[in-house]
This record gives C-alpha cells, structure tokens and sequence, in this order.
C-alpha cells in the first residue's frame, strides 16, 4: 500500500501570509495526487486535482505542485475562511490514502 | 444541481448489521465510479471502498480493515449506491461520506453517523 505523509500536522498563520503544506508518497504516484479542504462540521470538498489542477469555484489562492513522490499545496493571501483541515490523497491504485492532515488556524 | 444524499446511520450493538444508502442526483450515476469514505471522531478520513460503472462490471475493492465485512453495491436504475456493514466493530464508528469519483473525489455527500456501542 501506499503511504502519504503529510506535514505539518498543523500551523498558524496571520491573514495574508502564505503557507506551504507537503504531502511524500512512499513510491511513485506521477501525478494522482488529490487536496482536499475541511472545514470544522463539514463534508470534505475538492480543491486541487491531479496534482497542481484547481477544481472549478475554488479561489485562486490555493495552487498545488510535485510529481513522483513529492507535492506542496500552497495558499497564497491567507483569509479567515480558510480556517480548516486539509488533506492530501494519492489515487494511483487501490486502497487510496489520505495524508494526515494539516489543521490551519488564524492567528 | 449534482449531489449525493447519505442515510441510515444510527446507533448499533457491536456485532449488528446496517445498511447505508447513497441517493444520487444531477448527474448521469451510472458513468461514474463510486466510492465510500469514513471519518472517526476526531480523525482523518479513510477511504473503504469503491466500485466501478457498469461498463467494468460493478467490480469492487475494499480497504483491509473492512474486507470481509463490509459490501459495497449500486442500483443505476434508482441513481443509489449501498453500504452493507456486517460484523460491526467500536472502531466502525463514524462518520461515512459517500464520494463521486472523476480522478479525484469531486462530490460528496454530507455524511451519516454511524456509532457502533453496547
């Protein structure tokens, strides 16, 4: 199986900064790469597709990069309504995996 | 407006049985890979299962921690996806989303609750 592992586990960040998280596959995924956003109460929703691919609707501030092994997920100009829980998934082969997630906070 | 509606959670004795529903719209169901994905209080998400169109066979795969247990089908005709879960565990326990698949998991449901005590 593959693993993902995802860092960090949580951070905290003023309004307008930008933070970085990173998703490390344990073997080659090309780009079958997935971020997902959570916010506290809610279903998951799609915000990146195919590794660096912005779903339609989602705010450009949010970018994704990497192949093979190594992906960041990107928020540029943080906003309040940011406040959630993300999470990357491969989809290179069954069982899918998520990464731990990264809980983003405001200070 | 696609979506998908979850139902049948409630509170299970361990060992019970429950069956879950996926009530599928504005979208053409039968073209799309479905999957289930579950979240236990407090934790991250993880995905159970899938099964694919008709097109290859309704085919299905399970995560290791429910294979064996739990059966995953769908009826086209109604725009539905099923969840049997047999053989409940307390670790069952949470939420369950189900998910379109395009690539990625681009729709999902709101979620049911599934709590798994004696």
């Amino acid at each position: 199986d593959i693993q993902m592992t995802q860092s960090p586990s949580s951070l905290s960040a003023s309004v307008g900064d930008r933070v970085t998280i990173t998703c490390q596959a344990s073997q080659d995924i090309t780009n079958y790469l997935n971020w997902y956003q959570q916010k506290p109460g809610k279903a998951p929703q799609l915000l990146i597709y195919d590794a660096s691919n912005l779903e339609t609707g989602v705010p450009s501030r949010f970018s994704g990069r990497g192949s093979g092994t190594d992906f960041t997920f990107t928020i540029t100009n943080v906003q309040p309504e940011d406040v959630a829980t993300y999470y990357c998934q491969h989809y290179d082969s069954v069982p899918y995996t998520f990464g731990q997630g990264t809980k983003l906070e405001i200070k | 407006e696609e979506q998908l509606v979850e139902s049948g959670g409630r509170l299970v004795q361990p060992g019970g049985s429950l069956r879950l529903s996926c009530a599928a719209s504005g979208f053409r169901f039968g073209d799309y890979y479905m999957a289930w994905v579950r979240q236990a209080p407090g934790k991250g998400l993880e995905w159970i299962g899938r099964i694919r169109d008709k097109v290859n066979s309704h085919i299905t795969e399970y995560a290791a921690s429910v294979r064996g247990r739990f059966i995953i089908s769908r009826d086209d005709s109604k725009s539905s996806m099923y969840l049997q879960m047999n053989s409940l565990k307390i670790e069952d326990t949470a939420v369950y989303y189900c998910v379109r698949m395009n690539g990625a998991f681009d729709i999902w449901g709101q979620g049911t609750v599934v709590t798994v005590s004696s």
